[in-house]
């Protein structure tokens, strides 16, 4: 079965630094998927990548998607209290719209 | 467009009872999953339905999990004979073709 390492595990960084989280699978991935999580919350869709090389921003988040590597790394540009929280990466075992295996997440902490 | 409804939001049930988790999935979407997050885990598929069809539940609990999703209602996860291992955050994710829309949770406690 598929399993996906997130690293680091846990994060604290001051506000307005940089940051990057690496998520990393045992096998082929067909679709990688990140979603934050504030504690006793549900999960925020980020952003999907789905082909190799693939690239995706929204607002101060970047994520990328290294195929060759079974890799993805999410990085947040000048760090904001708001973007406090566990960062999860997903992804699909297959080809179709199946269940999604997850990592066991990132522990954002932002220091003011 | 409302999200992805679940309810209730906290449920406390005594070993043995039943539980009853409802997810009204994102209006035009017909794919529903349900997720279990226990504590000091990840996140972990349950399973997959589209409208009355049960797709995949190889992460389902052999026994007492049955899980549904009516032509007509919300999806309902149905765990019988709740015991204190099902002590866990519930999520329901919807999609309509490739990315999943999480709702809230059901907090489930098994006093």
């Amino acid at each position: 079965s598929q399993e996906l390492e997130q690293s680091p595990q846990s994060l604290i960084v001051q506000e307005g630094k940089n940051l990057t989280i690496n998520c990393t699978s045992s096998k082929t991935l067909y679709g990688l998927y990140w979603y934050k999580q504030k504690y006793g919350e549900g999960l925020i869709f980020l952003m999907m990548l789905q082909k190799g090389g693939e690239e995706k921003s929204h607002e101060k988040i970047t994520a990328k998607l290294d195929e060759k590597k079974q890799q993805s790394s999410l990085h947040i540009t000048a760090s904001q209290p708001s973007h406090a929280g566990i960062y999860l990466c997903g992804a699909r075992s297959g080809g179709g719209a199946d269940g999604l295996t997850f990592g066991k997440g990132t522990h954002l902490i932002i220091q003011p | 467009n409302a999200g992805v409804m679940q309810n209730p939001r906290h449920l406390v049930r005594r070993r043995g009872q039943e539980a009853r988790l409802r997810c009204s999935p994102m209006k035009g979407h017909s794919h529903v999953y349900w997720y279990r997050q226990l504590p000091e885990e990840g996140l972990k598929f349950m399973v997959y339905l589209q409208k009355e069809n049960i797709i995949d539940e190889s992460g389902m609990p052999k026994e007492r999990f049955s899980a549904e999703f009516p032509k007509e209602g919300p999806s309902i996860l149905r765990i019988q004979q709740v015991v204190r291992g099902d002590s866990a955050a519930y999520f329901c994710a919807s999609s309509r073709e490739s990315a999943q829309y999480f709702g809230p949770g059901t907090r489930l406690l098994v006093l």
